[in-house]
C-alpha cells in the first residue's frame, strides 16, 4: 500500500445521500486516480488528476465528483446521481511515467 | 476502444511449479504494461512492469514477456508458493495525453499443496 491511505475502510450510504471517500498520499506523487471495482471484475477509471487544481473524467465519471486542492489529497464524492454505487473503490498515485501504486480501498455499500 | 483481456479466468498449479499467466491487449499504440497482484479485500500490489521497447524483464521470481507482434503479455512466476495465491491483473497504459491504465478482468491463481 506504500504511502497511500484511504478512509474509511467500510462505508454505508443510504439512498439519496452523498458520501465522500478520502485518499491521501505522502509519496510526493503528482498524479492521482480513482477506480471502481465490482465483484470478480477488473478496475474501471472514474477520475484522474495529473496536477493540483486539474482533473479529468475517466470512463465512468457519471454520478461522481472530485477535487484536487492539495497535491497530497484527492477526495471522491459519490453523489445520489450514481444509481449503483455499491463497489470497492481504489485510489492510486504515480509520478512521471512510473507505475501506479494503490491504496487499501474503501468498500461502499448502499443500504 | 482499447481493451485488455486474459486467456484464462482461473489457474491452478502445484506448489513449487512455475505459473504462467497470459494477457492479450488490443491497442498497438500502448507503450507500457504493468502486472498487479490483488489479494482478497486489498488494493492491487505492483509486481513488475515493462515498456514496449523491451520484450523481457525479470524481477525476483517473476518474469514478464511482451510479444508486440501478437499483442500478448505474460507473467511467469517461478517456484510458486502458497503466498502467490491471488488475482493477477495486467494493465495497459494507453497513451492519450496522460497515463491511463486499462485493466483486464484478472486471473485467479490457486496453489495446490
Amino acid at each position: 500500500d506504500g504511502g497511500i491511505t484511504q478512509s474509511p475502510k467500510y462505508l454505508f450510504r443510504k439512498e439519496g445521500q452523498n458520501v465522500t471517500l478520502s485518499c491521501e498520499q505522502n509519496l510526493n506523487h503528482d498524479a492521482m486516480y480513482w477506480y471502481r471495482q465490482d465483484p470478480g471484475q477488473g478496475l474501471r477509471l472514474i477520475y484522474y488528476s495529473q496536477i493540483v487544481n486539474d482533473f479529468q473524467k475517466g470512463d465512468i465519471a457519471e454520478g461522481y465528483s472530485v477535487s484536487r486542492e492539495k497535491k497530497e489529497s484527492f477526495p471522491l464524492t459519490v453523489t445520489s446521481a450514481q444509481k449503483n454505487p455499491t463497489a470497492f473503490y481504489l485510489c492510486a498515485s504515480s509520478i512521471g511515467t512510473g507505475p501506479q501504486y494503490f491504496g487499501p480501498g474503501t468498500r461502499l455499500t448502499v443500504l | 476502444g482499447e481493451s485488455v483481456g486474459l486467456h484464462l479466468p482461473t489457474l491452478s498449479v502445484q506448489e513449487g511449479d512455475n505459473s504462467i499467466i497470459n494477457c492479450a491487449y488490443s491497442n498497438s499504440a500502448s507503450d507500457y504494461f504493468i502486472w498487479y497482484k490483488q489479494e482478497s479485500g486489498k488494493g492491487p500490489q505492483f509486481i513488475i512492469d515493462i515498456r514496449s521497447n523491451m520484450d523481457k524483464r525479470q524481477g525476483q521470481r517473476v518474469t514478464v514477456l511482451l510479444n508486440k507482434t501478437v499483442k500478448h503479455l505474460s507473467l511467469q512466476i517461478a517456484a510458486t508458493q502458497p503466498g502467490d495465491s491471488a488475482v493477477y491483473f495486467c494493465a495497459e497504459n494507453v497513451v492519450q495525453g496522460a497515463q491511463k491504465l486499462v485493466f483486464g478482468q484478472g486471473t485467479r491463481l490457486t496453489i495446490n499443496p
